[in-house]
């Protein structure tokens, strides 16, 4: 059975401090991991990575993929209150009809 | 870039009663469309997939007689939560995925069974 965790659940910070978030992966067949990030509604799409090794970055928002270690970490420097969401992890994975396993999400308060 | 419509955003029904939630792609055809249901303060979970023209595939304790899953045409596919009930309350999100685009997420419905 696929598996994505995500760590910390939460996390409490202060505007401009910098942010790691974690996800690791165990599953079959692996294509691709996504990040996004949940407000209040559906999630935005943040980071689709597909190769160990190469950052991704979108102004303070980073991430990496190390296929070896089968993880992937988010980075963001000098938060701000609108970071404050659930930041979700999502492996896509499998032959056939690929669908997507999300982790446990990631919590992320950020306080002026 | 690729739209998915969802509605209703947010639906209350009495108990007992069906509920028939739309998720459309807009501007691509989606082989593929997925449904989620959310709990508070949780991720994502899957509760079936579907493909258009066949069966969906439910995820293991998602009961299909109760989520009707229907995926008619390229671009629409309902979930008919049946005899809802208060525990049935939760945010169901759609997600579509064509042959070019990645995964487009509908915008959710709250539904709330009083």
């Amino acid at each position: 059975e696929d598996k994505v965790v995500q760590s910390p659940l939460s996390l409490v910070v202060h505007e401009g401090d910098t942010v790691t978030l974690n996800c690791s992966y165990e599953v079959t067949n692996f294509r691709s991991l996504l990040w996004y990030k949940q407000e209040k509604k559906a999630p935005t799409f943040l980071f689709m990575l597909t190769s160990s090794g190469i950052e991704k970055k979108s102004g303070r928002l980073s991430s990496i993929l190390d296929k070896k270690e089968l993880s992937s970490i988010l980075n963001i420097t000098a938060t701000q209150t609108g970071d404050s969401a659930i930041y979700l992890c999502a492996v896509e994975a499998g032959n056939a009809g690929n669908m997507l396993t999300f982790g446990g999400g990631t919590r992320l308060m950020v306080k002026p | 870039g690729a739209v998915v419509s969802q509605h209703p955003s947010r639906v209350i029904c009495k108990s007992g009663t069906s509920v028939k939630i739309e998720c459309r792609s807009l501007d691509f055809q989606a082989t593929t469309m997925f449904w989620y249901r959310q709990f508070p303060k949780k991720s994502l979970m899957l509760m079936a997939t579907s493909n258009e023209g066949s069966k969906a595939t439910y995820e293991q304790g998602v009961e299909k007689d109760k989520f009707l899953i229907n995926h008619a045409s390229l671009t629409l596919s309902t979930l008919t939560v049946t005899s809802a009930h208060p525990e049935d309350s939760s945010f169901y999100i759609c997600s579509a995925r064509g042959s070019n685009y990645g995964y487009t997420f509908g915008s959710g419905t709250r539904l709330t069974v009083v």
